[in-house]
């Protein structure tokens, strides 16, 4: 079964680190993009991190230089590692799969998890 | 990286049909047909409904249509149905790997 499951969210303050982890199932996680994406409370989706099969990353200018997205193939897993955290970071933080119908890519993603909450409060 | 432009909210009897348009630039939706659109109920995960501007994955119904317009995408949900009320995002590729997405838009089905 093709599924994601996000975990490490939590309670930080402001300035603190957070790392969360997506375990992946029913696909190579190195076989194919993903992506994050958050969402604040009441708030609509923001694109946060993308990384490609081939190991391209990026960011949206928000997190730049904060965020860093990993995958580590052997535990099947994508990471976010979350340093500098602001307030305005306060958000339930989904990972996807980048969706590709086999003419390729379509920076859709088809597959996501149920998400994990990272407050970040004094 | 500005978000793209949605409606807060859009509303239609059941049976009826609802469009909900989604406004870029000439750099996201004007210059790619990268269009994709998701559907996300209170609590829930979203769920893509529709792909590069018109095509659908298998499963989601073909009362949920795309269509795209210079710089302005469209998501067309025919004949409501109560389960339809939910919330509407539109997202846009726009170069250099940035994915844009819509404020959302709140569908409600009277």
């Amino acid at each position: 079964e093709v599924q994601l499951v996000e975990s490490g969210g939590n309670l930080v303050q402001p300035g603190g680190s957070l790392r969360l982890s997506c375990a992946v199932s029913g696909f190579s996680v190195t076989g194919n993009y993903m992506y994050w994406v958050r969402q604040a409370p009441g708030k609509g989706l923001e694109w946060v991190s993308v990384m490609y099969g081939g190991g391209t990353t990026d960011y949206a200018d928000s997190v730049k230089g904060r965020f860093t997205i990993s995958r580590d193939g052997s535990k099947n897993t994508l990471n976010l590692q979350m340093n500098s955290l602001r307030t305005e970071d306060t958000a339930v933080y989904y990972c996807a799969r980048g969706h590709n119908w086999g003419r390729g890519i379509t920076h859709g993603m088809d597959v996501w998890g149920q998400g994990t909450t990272a407050t970040v409060s004094s | 990286q500005s978000a793209l432009t949605q409606p807060p909210s859009a509303s239609g009897s059941p049976g009826q049909s609802v469009t909900i348009p989604c406004t870029g630039t000439s750099s996201d939706v004007g210059s790619y047909n990268y269009v994709s659109w998701y559907q996300q109920h209170p609590g829930k995960a979203p769920k893509l409904l529709i792909y590069e501007v018109t095509k659908r994955p298998s499963g989601v119904p073909d009362r949920f249509s795309g269509s795209k317009s210079g710089n302005t995408a469209s998501l067309i949900v025919s004949g409501l149905q109560a389960e339809d009320e939910a919330a509407y995002y539109c997202s846009s590729y726009a170069g250099k790997n940035v994915v844009l997405f819509g404020g959302g838009t709140t569908l409600t089905v009277l």
